[in-house]
């Protein structure tokens, strides 16, 4: 089983402020097969990229994706309000295994 | 972009078995993989298995191969996920996720999210 190990556990950041989370995997990702969602308290998460570096339908510039092999990263430019929620990532390269979650929160 | 629909709030006791489902709407349901991933109460996600709604092929992650099934009724669009011998453990809020038609890939959408509480 593939392990993904995000990091920080919590930032805290202000708004306007370049927020950049870590997702680490356990063995090299076949394709860049990784993926970031978005979760809010009482929601279901919500896709932001797919493919490593892919935008999902309606996500803001401001979110970016990179990274490959064992290493990804996703950036959010300048910190909305809106921004501040949990943040997972997850692999579907070898079935599927999803990170611990980052903690985005108002500084 | 379609829509995924999950049925209402369980509670049940230690031992007992739950069936959540999953209706799909505004795409085709037999062409795209179904996921069940669950939450619990302050955790993070974990994945569970994945049907084909139209073959109704199954796998699941190996924690839960001896007590997991899932199943489709394609006459409704909708998807099954019924776990048995419930443990307290087992309390979360269960989520059924669309994947693409190659079966292992990003997640969207998901359906809203069913809580399954377990307690004697």
């Amino acid at each position: 089983e593939i392990i993904l190990t995000q990091s920080p556990a919590t930032l805290s950041l202000s708004p306007g402020e370049r927020a950049t989370l870590s997702c680490g995997a356990s063995q090299s990702l076949a394709s860049n097969y990784l993926a970031w969602y978005q979760q809010k308290p009482g929601l279901a998460p919500r896709l932001l990229i797919y493919d490593a570096s892919s935008r999902a339908t309606g996500v803001p510039d401001r979110f970016s994706g990179s990274g490959s092999g064992t290493d990804f990263t996703l950036t959010i430019s300048r910190l909305e309000p809106e921004d501040f929620a949990v943040y997972y990532c997850q692999q579907y390269g070898s079935s599927v295994t999803f990170g611990q979650g980052t903690r985005l929160e108002i500084k | 972009q379609g829509q995924l629909v999950q049925s209402g709030t369980e509670v049940k006791k230690p031992g007992a078995s739950v069936k959540v489902s999953c209706k799909a709407s505004g795409y085709s349901f037999t062409s795209y993989y179904i996921h069940w991933v669950r939450q619990a109460p302050g955790q993070g996600l974990e994945w569970m298995g994945i049907i084909h709604p139209g073959a109704g092929s199954t796998s699941f992650a190996r924690k839960f191969q001896d007590r997991l099934s899932m199943t489709r009724d394609t006459s409704t669009s909708t998807v099954y996920m019924e776990l048995y011998g419930l443990r307290s453990e087992d309390t979360a809020l269960y989520y059924c996720a669309r994947a693409t038609r190659t079966g292992y890939s990003w997640f969207d959408p998901w359906g809203q999210g069913t809580l399954v509480t377990v307690s004697s």
